[in-house]
């Protein structure tokens, strides 16, 4: 029982290119989260999936996209990256009112 | 909006009770009040989770009054690998249109 993974754990994009961050869960949760945390700012939401089929914005979705491929995976892409979406990306899974699990998390850098 | 807002750190010594507290004034009928444990180049981790009154666990106590305007997550005789940083969501996890408002988190330092 893995959890929830994430790949890759560390990534150096250049301004302007694009990338997938992949998210998957084993846990059979209905519920699926990206975040970014950045220093002095907490965990902000982009997105969130409630369900397989659905997905809906966060806090700060502009300059990402997302895509619930299954109940499993959710991956996040940046589809021209820039220097502001340097950060760390978690993603976390959830069932009902139930508390979430976190991935390890992807170190972006974007120069 | 609504808005968590907790201590930036505090610190303790091993063997202490520490009691962090968040302040949640706009919480919502349906927000339900979590807090997560982080260390170092990892993710969050749940403690615990309520919704009034009391709740406790194995390794966490939580107390949220009647008003529910604020939390207080309580540690019992902390240890060193108790050092982390701690974070207080205000939030409904169910249902569409999610606000989750996280705290900036405490940074606790526990010392021997």
């Amino acid at each position: 029982n893995a959890g929830v993974t994430q790949t890759p754990k560390f990534q150096v994009l250049k301004t302007g290119q694009s990338m997938t961050l992949q998210c998957a869960q084993d846990m059979n949760h209905n519920s699926m989260y990206w975040y970014r945390q950045d220093p002095g700012m907490g965990l902000r939401l982009i997105y969130y999936s409630a369900s397989e089929g659905t997905t809906d914005k966060g806090e700060v979705p502009n300059g990402y996209n997302v895509s619930r491929l299954n109940k499993r995976e959710f991956s996040l892409r940046l589809e021209s990256a820039a220097p502001s979406q340097t950060s760390v990306y978690f993603c976390a899974s959830s069932e009902g009112r139930g508390g979430q699990y976190f991935g390890p998390g992807t170190r972006l850098t974007v120069t | 909006l609504a808005k968590t807002t907790q201590p930036i750190s505090m610190d303790s010594y091993e063997g202490q009770e520490v009691n962090i507290t968040c302040s949640h004034n706009n919480i919502a009928t349906n927000d339900y009040i979590t807090w997560y444990q982080q260390f170092p180049s990892q993710g969050p981790r749940f403690i615990i989770q309520g919704y009034k009154t009391k709740v406790t666990n194995e390794v966490a106590s939580l107390f949220i009054p009647a008003d529910r305007k604020s939390s207080t997550l309580s540690l019992p005789r902390v240890s060193l690998s108790d050092t982390a940083v701690y974070y207080c969501l205000v939030g409904a996890n169910a249902g569409n249109n999610r606000k989750l408002i996280w705290g900036l988190g405490t940074s606790l330092a526990v010392n021997p």
